[in-house]
C-alpha cells in the first residue's frame, strides 16, 4: 500500500461547480497534513494546512479524519484558474520527510 | 530574493558524467528536502535534513546519489555516473521547523543524453 494515495482523476468540471478530492494515508503516526497545488511545469505551492478541527480558506475547505486516516479538500465555485494538480502531503513522525501523493488533476472549463 | 534558490535551472549532461545540484534554502529554515519528479509523475522523496540531526536518506535510489548540507545553509545533491533514467526535475524545499509547511525552489531540470 502506498503511503499517501489519491485518485489521479482527471476531474473535469464547469466553472462554478463544487468538487471534492480525497486522500488516504497509511501511517497512523503521521503528524502534519497539507494540500499543495502544482501547475504544469512549475514547482508545488502550499494551498493550505489541514487541521484536526477542519479549516477553511475562502472557497477551499480541508478536513482531516485521523480515525479513518483520510484527508479531503473541497473547492466551491470553481474558477478557470483552479485548474491544476492538487497534491496531498503527509508528514510522518518527527525527523522524517514530507511525503507527497501523486496528485489529482483538476480541469475547470468555461 | 527571500525564496528557495536552486542552481542551475537546467543541466544537460552526458551519460556517465557526475553532476552537482545546489539548493539555497530560505534563511532560518532548519529543514531541507530534496525530491525528484520525472515527467508526468509525482514527487519522489530523496533526502531530508533537519538541523544537526542525521539526515533521512531513505529515499535515495542508489549509491550514485548523495547529498550534503553545511549547518542550516546550502545543500548540494550529487549524482555520480549519471544514467538516462536520472533525467527529471530535482526540487528542493525548506521549512522553518519539523511540522511546518515547506517552500519549494523552481527546480533543476536535468537531462542525461
Amino acid at each position: 500500500r502506498k503511503e499517501v494515495e489519491q485518485d489521479p482523476g482527471p476531474f473535469n468540471v464547469p466553472e462554478g461547480a463544487t468538487v471534492a478530492f480525497n486522500c488516504t494515508y497509511s501511517n497512523s503516526a503521521s503528524q502534519s497534513f497539507f494540500w499543495y497545488r502544482q501547475d504544469c511545469r512549475k514547482e508545488p505551492k502550499l494551498l493550505m494546512s489541514v487541521y484536526s478541527s477542519g479549516n477553511e480558506d475562502g472557497r477551499f475547505t480541508a478536513q482531516l479524519n485521523r480515525a479513518s486516516q483520510y484527508i479531503s479538500l473541497l473547492i466551491r465555485d470553481s474558477k478557470l484558474s483552479d485548474s491544476a494538480t492538487y497534491l496531498c502531503v503527509v508528514k510522518r513522525q518527527a525527523g522524517t520527510a514530507l511525503i507527497f501523493g501523486k496528485g489529482t488533476t483538476l480541469s475547470v472549463s468555461s | 530574493g527571500a525564496g528557495v534558490s536552486q542552481s542551475p535551472s537546467n543541466k544537460v549532461t552526458e551519460k556517465g558524467k557526475d553532476v552537482e545540484l545546489r539548493c539555497d534554502p530560505i534563511s532560518g529554515h532548519t529543514a531541507l528536502y530534496w525530491y525528484r519528479q520525472r515527467l508526468g509523475q509525482g514527487l519522489e522523496f530523496l533526502i531530508y535534513f533537519q538541523g544537526n540531526s542525521a539526515p533521512d536518506k531513505s529515499g535515495l535510489p542508489s549509491d550514485r546519489f548523495s547529498a550534503e548540507r553545511t549547518g542550516e545553509s546550502v545543500s548540494t545533491l550529487t549524482i555520480q555516473r549519471t544514467q538516462q533514467e536520472d533525467s527529471a526535475v530535482y526540487l528542493c524545499a525548506s521549512s522553518f521547523g519539523e511540522n511546518t509547511e515547506a517552500f519549494f525552489g523552481q527546480g533543476t531540470r536535468l537531462t542525461v543524453v
